[in-house]
């Protein structure tokens, strides 16, 4: 069964660096999500991906956030000049359409650890 | 404007108990989606169901059972028999259609179940 698939699986990182959360979605899916849940809270939406373009982002994916299809397979989310607070797991999905029938899958997640 | 509400943070039963999990939603939309995930102890979030506005016939899937309500605005799962393998971390969410939709999820806080044995 196709699976969104997430690297790495745990990422440690200093604050003001940069990191980089890499996502494999399903082949045949055209819209990509990222999602972050910091510990013990709910899941929030990031940032919806489309077309090649951002088609909508929430507050918290501030100009230190960036996302990429670099390539046919690979969608990434950036974030620059790491803070404390961006510590969280950080989830990919990715769905086939964007409404009706279609669910978003989700990948395992990337905990980040910012120190 | 859209939100979730899971208002019971923790829930703890012994192993064949029954137990809902309650889930109120907000939205001025007229069609829009509900979904229950599962977070186990590993992290990933793992679909359950997803229900439509327009189809509030309630589901039964093996010892799951789901209780949509639009007249309460709720969409209420219940585990019968529980196991402890059903201990987890239990989210709803809502998807709103509409000409801004992106297909975004709005989760609740989510539900944390201990079914002990």
């Amino acid at each position: 069964e196709p699976e969104v698939t997430q690297t790495p699986s745990h990422q440690v990182t200093q604050m003001g660096q940069e990191v980089i959360l890499r996502c494999v979605p399903i082949s045949n899916h055209l819209y990509f999500y990222w999602y972050r849940q910091i510990l013990g809270q709910k899941v929030e939406f990031l940032v919806s991906f489309y077309n090649n373009e951002i088609s909508e982002k929430s507050e918290i994916f501030d100009d230190r956030f960036s996302v990429e299809r670099p390539d046919g397979s690979n969608f990434t989310l950036k974030i620059r000049s790491t803070k404390l607070e961006d510590s969280a797991m950080y989830f990919c999905a990715s769905s086939e359409e964007f409404d009706r029938y279609y669910e978003q899958y989700f990948g395992p997640g990337t905990r980040l650890t910012v120190t | 404007a859209q939100k979730v509400t899971q208002a019971q943070t923790e829930i703890s039963v012994v192993e064949k108990e029954d137990v809902t999990l309650d889930c109120v939603y907000e939205t001025r939309d007229t069609t829009y989606y509900l979904f229950w995930y599962k977070q186990p102890p590993s992290g990933e979030l793992v679909f359950l169901i997803r229900r439509n506005s327009f189809d509030e016939q309630n589901e039964i899937s093996g010892r799951y059972s789901w209780n949509f309500q639009k007249s309460t605005s709720s969409f209420n799962f219940t585990i019968t028999a529980s196991q402890v393998v059903d201990s987890a971390v239990y989210f709803c969410a809502l998807r709103v259609h509409g000409s801004s939709n992106t297909g975004k999820l709005i989760f609740g806080q989510g539900t944390t179940l201990q079914v002990k044995p």
